[in-house]
């Protein structure tokens, strides 16, 4: 099983600021990686596919890089929006598909 | 719109089976993949199941041979029954789609329902 790591557990992040979070997979999984946000009581959203490709909708403040093992999402200008937990997924070894534990950005 | 609704959710006993539901609006199930995800409470999200468009099913480790995937063609519809279930199930169960090139991220997700199993 593909083990995805992310970092940190918790971000703090004032608005209008820059987050990063970070991902790592335990074994190369090239580009197939997604991220998800969720906020408190609602269902995981996709974000990114394909590490840096943004889903419908998705703002370009939000962007993806990365492959191999080692991935990033950055959010520029943080918004009231953008404060949730934020989920990296590894597609590459399906059926059998794994999540990170999750980064949540928090107001600081 | 493309929309996931789970039901089926509640309150059930250790050892108890559940049924949860999934209807599809927008597209067809049958010619998607479709997973079921889940998180329990506080927890990250974890993999449960997938049925294939032409019927395959795969499951978690934690659930193989207690979970069966099924799906209702012209219902348009998901199922998932849970069987010999433990404290270790409860979780909020959300279906979810492959997205429609197979690459294998999730593209349309439901709201979720809750499962809780407890004595």
């Amino acid at each position: 099983e593909i083990v995805m790591t992310q970092s940190p557990a918790t971000l703090s992040v004032s608005p209008g600021e820059r987050a990063t979070l970070s991902c790592r997979a335990s074994q190369s999984i090239g580009s197939d990686l997604a991220w998800y946000q969720q906020k408190p009581g609602q269902a995981p959203r996709l974000l990114i596919y394909a590490a840096s490709t943004r889903a419908r909708d998705i703002p370009a403040r939000i962007s993806g890089s990365g492959s191999g093992t080692e991935f990033t999402l950055t959010i520029t200008s943080l918004q009231s929006e953008d404060f949730a937990v934020y989920y990296c997924q590894q597609y590459n070894n399906w059926p059998t598909w794994t999540f990170g534990q999750g980064t949540k950005v928090e107001i600081k | 719109e493309v929309q996931l609704v789970e039901t089926g959710g509640g309150w059930i006993q250790p050892g108890g089976s559940l049924r949860l539901s999934c209807a599809a609006s927008g597209f067809t199930i049958s010619s998607n993949y479709m997973t079921w995800v889940r998180q329990a409470p506080g927890k990250g999200l974890e993999w449960v199941s997938v049925i294939y468009s032409d019927g395959t099913t795969y499951y978690a480790d934690s659930v193989k041979g207690r979970f069966t995937v099924s799906r209702h063609t012209s219902q348009n519809m998901l199922y998932v029954q849970m069987n010999s279930l433990s404290a270790e199930d409860t979780a909020v169960y959300y279906c979810a789609r492959v997205d429609s090139g197979n690459e294998g991220y999730m593209d349309v997700w439901g709201k979720g329902t809750t499962v809780t199993v407890s004595s």
